[in-house]
């Protein structure tokens, strides 16, 4: 079964400056599709950015960007020049490539952005 | 294009009652996904829809919970004779036709409180 690992429970930044947030993932499969989730504490699921597993590039969404390293089966979240709105929890995120369609999450890493 | 509508927004139970929560997919979505947040995790999958169809369910407790998505309407999770333990956070996906993106929509997500 896939398992999605979230090693930190929160983490916190000063305005401005870069975070990243660790995720690792297990699976056997070699199509697959990782995500990182956004939840504010109106606790709206928010997509922030995937990442194709067959896709060497790492993907990358104005100040959010992912350093995915396939072989180690980690998929970490860097937020550049964080600014409050981005203080929420974040959850990592897998799903299979062919029929397997259900998500599973990590538990999550809280970011705290101090002014 | 309206997303993912869910409600209601907060429903509180007694035990014993039953709990009815609606999800309305984004335009031109066909799956459905069920997830469930209990406090301090991430989200756990329940049940993936198609209209009239049921394709995974593994995430389902064997009984009292029960869900649809029928051919007019929004999809229907049903908790029978709820207990305090199904307090949580209910949120539907949606997602269009297969097409490799396996990209999910969340919605606002429905809280359960069981008193």
């Amino acid at each position: 079964a896939q398992t999605v690992t979230q090693s930190q429970p929160e983490m916190s930044v000063q305005e401005a400056e870069t975070v990243t947030l660790s995720c690792t993932y297990d699976t056997s499969e070699s199509d697959y599709y990782l995500f990182w989730y956004k939840q504010p504490p109106s606790r709206q699921m928010i997509l922030v950015i995937r990442q194709e597993a067959y896709k060497q590039q790492n993907a990358t969404e104005n100040r959010f960007s992912v350093n995915f390293q396939k072989a180690a089966k980690s998929f970490s979240l860097k937020i550049s020049d964080s600014q409050l709105g981005d203080a929420a929890m974040y959850f990592c995120a897998y799903t299979g490539g062919g029929s397997n369609y259900k998500l599973t999450f990590g538990k999550g890493t809280l970011l705290t952005v101090n002014p | 294009n309206a997303g993912v509508m869910q409600n209601p927004r907060h429903l509180v139970r007694r035990r014993g009652q039953e709990a009815r929560l609606r999800c309305s997919p984004m335009k031109g979505h066909s799956h459905v996904y069920w997830y469930r947040q209990l406090p301090e995790e991430g989200l756990k999958f329940m049940v993936y829809l198609q209209k009239e169809n049921i394709i995974d369910e593994s995430g389902m407790p064997k009984e009292r919970f029960s869900a649809e998505f029928p051919k007019e309407g929004p999809s229907i999770l049903r908790i029978q004779q709820v207990v305090r333990g199904d307090s949580a956070a209910y949120f539907c996906a949606s997602s269009p036709r297969t097409s490799g993106r396996n990209e999910q929509y969340f919605g606002p997500g429905t809280r359960l409180t069981v008193t």
